[in-house]
This record gives structure tokens, C-alpha cells and sequence, in this order.
């Protein structure tokens, strides 16, 4: 079954503790990127990658980090959480940079205490 | 500055009767417009799109309606059905701006039986 998934789906952690939240997709797509979504303000770009080793700041990057070592794979890193990050994660993939339509995973609530 | 707006909060309607979302924007670079749909615990599902050069597309009981001159476009679920109960986001890209969809901040779809 073609999907992206995401690890872990919840998450509770506490201020300055580093954590990855995963992202894999297993449709050979060349284009992945990180949303988060904060209520009353919609979805909101966080970075993207529009090929392995190739990455760039979306509209929020501020306190996140990404990586594309493997096509399949695009890990948000938040090195040092902060209670601001507390969000709700999308990742989505897309077959190429400008394909229209983006596949996204089922999400991942983060709180930062 | 919001480039897409999706005024409405919340619409409720009844089961068989049509159910109009509203979407404007106000870029007018925007080349391509999407409406993806989002369940409770799950990712955003693309659901139709239409392209800036095309005033309407249709897709069985999805239609979705572009006025370029109002910068407004609408989505149309005819006949409406309790499954539709969702949120449903207004998403727009422009080729110039770069890859991120830009999304609403996104209107729940109730509809009772």
C-alpha cells in the first residue's frame, strides 16, 4: 500500500530535550517536506527536500531541523523543543517538486512541556 | 498576510442537500488551486483541483468552481452525505513562488442525517 508514515503519532516531552520525529514514504517520491498545523492558522511549511541531499526552508523553520540521506526518508529534527513547538506534524511527499498533488502522513501531536 | 482564506469556520447541512465551501485568495500568481479533505487522527486527503486556465472541474459528487476575476473559488458536494463530515482545506501554489502549498486555515464540513 503506497503511504507516508510517521513516528511516533504522539509525543510529550519537556523543554531543551533534542528528539526526531520520523517520516518514511514508500512511493519513490522525489519531493517530501514538513507541515505543521496550529489551530487557527492552518497548515504551514516547515521544510522541505526536493531530492536526497537537497533540502530548504519552508515558511516556519525556525527551531527545526531536517535531513534526506535516503529518498525515502526525511526525519524533523527539533534539537533544543521549546513549548511554542507544540504542534500538530504533517509530513507529505509528492513524485516530483512542482506535482500538484502532495500525500501526507497521518500526523504527529507533539507537546513540549 | 493570509493568501488564502477560508472565511467560514464551520457549515453544517443536512444529508442530500448541497454543501458549499468558500475559499479567496488574494495572490494572483497562484497557477493551481486544491482542496484536500482531513478526518479526526489522520493526514489531509487530496480530494479535486483546477487549474488557473479552467473555471470548473468535476469529479463525481465534487465540483469545484474558480471565478480568476473575484479570486474566489468554491467546492461543491452534491448530493452531501455524513461521510463528508470533515475539515476541508483550500490549498493554492504558484509555479513562481516556489513548491509549498499554501494552505487555509480550513472549514469543518458537518453533515447530519
Amino acid at each position: 500500500e503506497a503511504q507516508v508514515t510517521q513516528n511516533p503519532r504522539y509525543l510529550i516531552t519537556v523543554t531543551g530535550k533534542k528528539l526526531t520525529v520520523t517520516c518514511s514514504q514508500n512511493m519513490n517520491h522525489e519531493y517530501m517536506s514538513w507541515y505543521r498545523q496550529d489551530p487557527g492558522l492552518g497548515l504551514r511549511q516547515i521544510y522541505y527536500s526536493m531530492n536526497v541531499e537537497v533540502t530548504d526552508k519552508g515558511d516556519v523553520p525556525e527551531g527545526y531541523k531536517v535531513s534526506r540521506k535516503e529518498k525515502r526518508n526525511f526525519p524533523l529534527i527539533l534539537e533544543s523543543p521549546s513549548p511554542n513547538q507544540t504542534s500538530l506534524y504533517f509530513c507529505a511527499s509528492s513524485l516530483a517538486a512542482f506535482s500538484y498533488e502532495q500525500y501526507f502522513g497521518p500526523g504527529t501531536r507533539l507537546t513540549v512541556t | 498576510d493570509q493568501q488564502v482564506k477560508q472565511n467560514s469556520p464551520s457549515l453544517s447541512v443536512q444529508e442530500g442537500r448541497i454543501s458549499i465551501l468558500n475559499c479567496d485568495y488574494t495572490n494572483s500568481m497562484f497557477d493551481y488551486f486544491l482542496w484536500y479533505k482531513k478526518y479526526p487522527a489522520e493526514g489531509p486527503t487530496f480530494l479535486i483541483s483546477i487549474s488557473s486556465i479552467k473555471d470548473k472541474n468535476e469529479d463525481g459528487r465534487f465540483t469545484v468552481f474558480l471565478n480568476k476575476s473575484a479570486k474566489h473559488l468554491s467546492l461543491h458536494i452534491v448530493p452531501s452525505q455524513p461521510g463528508d463530515s470533515a475539515v476541508y482545506f483550500c490549498a493554492a501554489r504558484s509555479f513562481q513562488a516556489g513548491t509549498a502549498l499554501i494552505f487555509g486555515k480550513g472549514t469543518t464540513l458537518s453533515v447530519s442525517s
